[in-house]
């Protein structure tokens, strides 16, 4: 069954540093999204992408964040200067086309994000 | 969006059937209900998603009354394996957009 991917597993980072967190959506997928998780709370919607553009953003996804689909296969989240509380698991998902509700959300199994 | 409440745990045995019930209220008239399952350090898996009566697949079924104020997840003959948190989801049938909101789920604890 195909499956998003996402890379690295874990990344560690000095705070202030960039961060790019790479994800493979499933290939047919046309829009994609990023969540975070923080410890021991719940998964937080962070932006959407379809069409090469924006779609929707949360309040978390400030001008710190932004995301690039570069080539036709990967999509990234750039994190421009890291915060201690940036630290997360950050979950790449991707749907394919038509309505939603024919089409669910598929998740990849994330990138655990340190900051130090 | 509409706003789902449901049990913060529960516990079960090995080869016992679950039923996960989650109350949505205020569901409108475009939302379709969607259930994922969560294990430690991976992603949500997309369990099912329905909008009215029942659906079933080869994991679970899913029981929308006529109401659609509630839905109930079912699991059959849970294993060990089946410990996990579950999402009960409500969104619009968008074509962009989209964004999923998550509440804190029910943890599933299944026992031997």
């Amino acid at each position: 069954e195909p499956e998003v991917t996402q890379t690295p597993s874990h990344q560690v980072t000095q705070m202030g540093q960039e961060v790019i967190l790479r994800c493979v959506p499933i290939s047919n997928h046309l829009y994609f999204y990023w969540y975070r998780q923080i410890l021991g709370q719940k998964v937080e919607f962070l932006v959407s992408f379809y069409n090469n553009e924006i779609s929707e953003k949360s309040e978390i996804f400030d001008d710190q964040f932004s995301v690039e689909r570069p080539d036709g296969s990967n999509f990234t989240l750039k994190i421009r200067s890291t915060k201690l509380e940036d630290s997360a698991m950050y979950f790449c998902a991707s749907r394919g086309a038509g309505q939603a509700s024919n089409q669910p959300q598929h998740f990849g199994d994330g990138t655990r994000l340190s900051i130090l | 969006l509409a706003k789902t409440t449901q049990p913060i745990s529960m516990d079960s045995y090995e080869g016992q059937e679950v039923n996960i019930t989650c109350s949505h209220n205020n569901i409108a008239t475009n939302d379709y209900i969607t259930w994922y399952q969560q294990f430690p350090s991976q992603g949500p898996r997309f369990i099912i998603q329905g909008y009215k009566t029942k659906v079933t697949n080869e994991v679970a079924s899913l029981f929308i009354p006529a109401d659609r104020k509630s839905s109930t997840l079912s699991l059959p003959r849970v294993s060990l394996s089946d410990t996990a948190v579950y999402y009960c989801l409500v969104g619009e049938s968008r074509n962009a957009g989209n964004m999923l909101t998550f509440g804190g789920g029910t943890r599933l604890m299944v026992k031997p």
